[in-house]
């Protein structure tokens, strides 16, 4: 089955503790994304790669790290987490091409004490 | 600047009525548009999208859409409401003038269907 898969589902944390939230697709996508997603603020990019080893810089990228080291993984990196990355948060990859849209994963509930 | 708008925080229909979720959009050039769903505890779900073409496009669960070029307007429609229906809905715009992969969410529209 064609599919995002993101891990964890729930994370709670304290401040400060480093932490990863894998991101897998098996569609062999070249766009990956990541999103958090907050009441009344909607969807916002954090961090997107195009390829293997390109990834740039989204809407809202402070606090956070990506890499793309193969085509399939995306994980995302909070080195020092704070009480406002609580969110919810979505990894969605798409073909390259601009007529598709996205598969989005489960999303990872993420609470920081 | 490319966005997206659901001027909609909440919409609220009876189960066999007709809805409308609205969405405008600002964006350079053609745009390429979408509709996500998305239900309780789960990721969003493409229902349907506008490339190029007929102005009404059908999608997934009965929903259809009508591109409006001259009102930037892009509204998610149903001719019969089902309780099921229920959900955050999601328009999104692709801008692939100037970023040609970078999408552009609204902030959603809870839609309530009552029996």
């Amino acid at each position: 089955e064609a599919q995002v898969t993101q891990n964890p589902r729930y994370l709670i944390t304290v401040t400060g503790k480093k932490l990863t939230v894998t991101c897998s697709q098996n569609m062999n996508h070249e766009y990956m994304s990541w999103y958090r997603q907050d009441p009344g603020l909607g969807l916002r990019q954090i961090y997107y790669s195009m390829n293997v080893e390109v990834t740039d810089k989204g809407d809202v990228p402070e606090g956070y790290k990506v890499s793309r080291k193969e085509k399939r993984n995306f994980p995302l990196i909070l080195e020092s987490p704070s009480p406002n990355q609580t969110s919810l948060y979505f990894c969605a990859s798409s073909p390259g091409q601009g007529t598709y849209g996205y598969t989005f994963g489960s999303g990872t509930r993420l609470t920081v004490v | 600047a490319q966005s997206v708008a659901q001027p909609e925080d909440q919409v609220n229909v009876a189960e066999g009525n007709p809805l409308t979720v609205k969405c405008t959009y600002s964006v350079s050039g053609n745009p390429y548009l979408f509709w996500y769903v998305q239900y309780p505890n789960r990721g969003l779900q493409f229902l349907l999208k506008y490339i190029t073409g007929d102005n009404l496009v059908k999608g997934s669960y009965g929903f259809e859409a009508e591109f409006n070029k001259s009102q930037t307007s892009f509204h998610l429609k149903k001719p019969s409401a089902l309780v099921s229906d229920s959900a955050l809905y999601f328009c999104a715009v692709r801008d692939i003038l100037n970023n040609f992969n970078k999408f552009y969410f609204g902030s959603g529209t809870k839609l309530n269907v009552k029996p």
